[in-house]
């Protein structure tokens, strides 16, 4: 049962334009939830986060908008630009424990085209 | 990369076979994590450290052992490889003692083919 969601594999957007990745989660009880960007043979990198008692977090050209009654999130990029092409996860955490795990969705494929 | 070195980067085993991967931070965080990552299923928790000796399973954690004595040093054992450990490995820490929201941050991956 995928409590994190990314219903859509990949997405193509021309440069400048805005691209809007979405996140749908099951679980209420996450309170923290995070994006990170994946290029190919690295390692995630951390993008922007969010907590659940918010409901917009802005770091330049990079925004994230949550939903607590939809149970969504999504990250808005603007403008695009061709090396933001990369893997995007969205990644929720469970609230109330001592612990830091991360549940991640299945990511998004972007590609920027110049 | 955060002071995160994985290794070995990429390795080719037989099934059967025992195969340890090691994670090590310069980064002196209490919190190490274990992920796979696999076409169709992104990032999945494999196991975790909350400290020296300290560490617990996560969602996929059949097959895999963890070790680690040392704050600095995380292991990751395939006792007996098989096929369907074939996977990109994935090293993270967490410096939660700083702040309770601070994110992970993840090695460069560890390729391994079990053939």
């Amino acid at each position: 049962d995928q409590q994190v969601k990314q219903n859509s594999p990949s997405l193509s957007v021309q440069e400048g334009r805005i691209s809007i990745l979405n996140c749908d989660y099951t679980n209420s009880m996450f309170d923290y939830f995070l994006w990170y960007k994946k290029y190919p043979a690295e390692g995630p990198t951390f993008l922007i986060s969010i907590s659940s008692i918010k409901d917009k977090n802005e770091d330049g050209r990079f925004t994230v908008f949550l939903n607590k009654s939809a149970k969504h999130l999504s990250l808005h990029i603007v403008p695009s630009q061709p090396g933001d092409s990369a893997v995007y996860f969205c990644a929720a955490r469970l609230g109330g424990g001592s612990n830091y795990k991360l549940t991640f969705g299945k990511g998004t494929l972007l590609t920027v085209n110049p | 990369d955060a002071g995160i070195t994985q290794s070995p980067r990429h390795k080719v085993t037989e099934t059967g076979t025992p195969v340890t991967l090691r994670c090590h931070q310069t980064e002196n965080h209490r919190y190490m994590y274990w992920y796979r990552q696999d076409p169709g299923h992104g990032l999945r928790l494999i196991h975790y450290s909350y400290g020296v000796k300290d560490t617990d399973k996560g969602e996929v954690s059949d097959g895999y052992s963890v070790s680690r004595s040392k704050t600095e040093d995380f292991l990751l054992t395939l006792e007996s490889a098989t096929s369907s450990q074939t996977s990109v490995y994935f090293c993270a820490i967490s410096g939660q003692g700083s702040s309770y929201n601070s994110p992970l941050h993840f090695g460069n991956g560890t390729r391994l083919t079990v053939t």
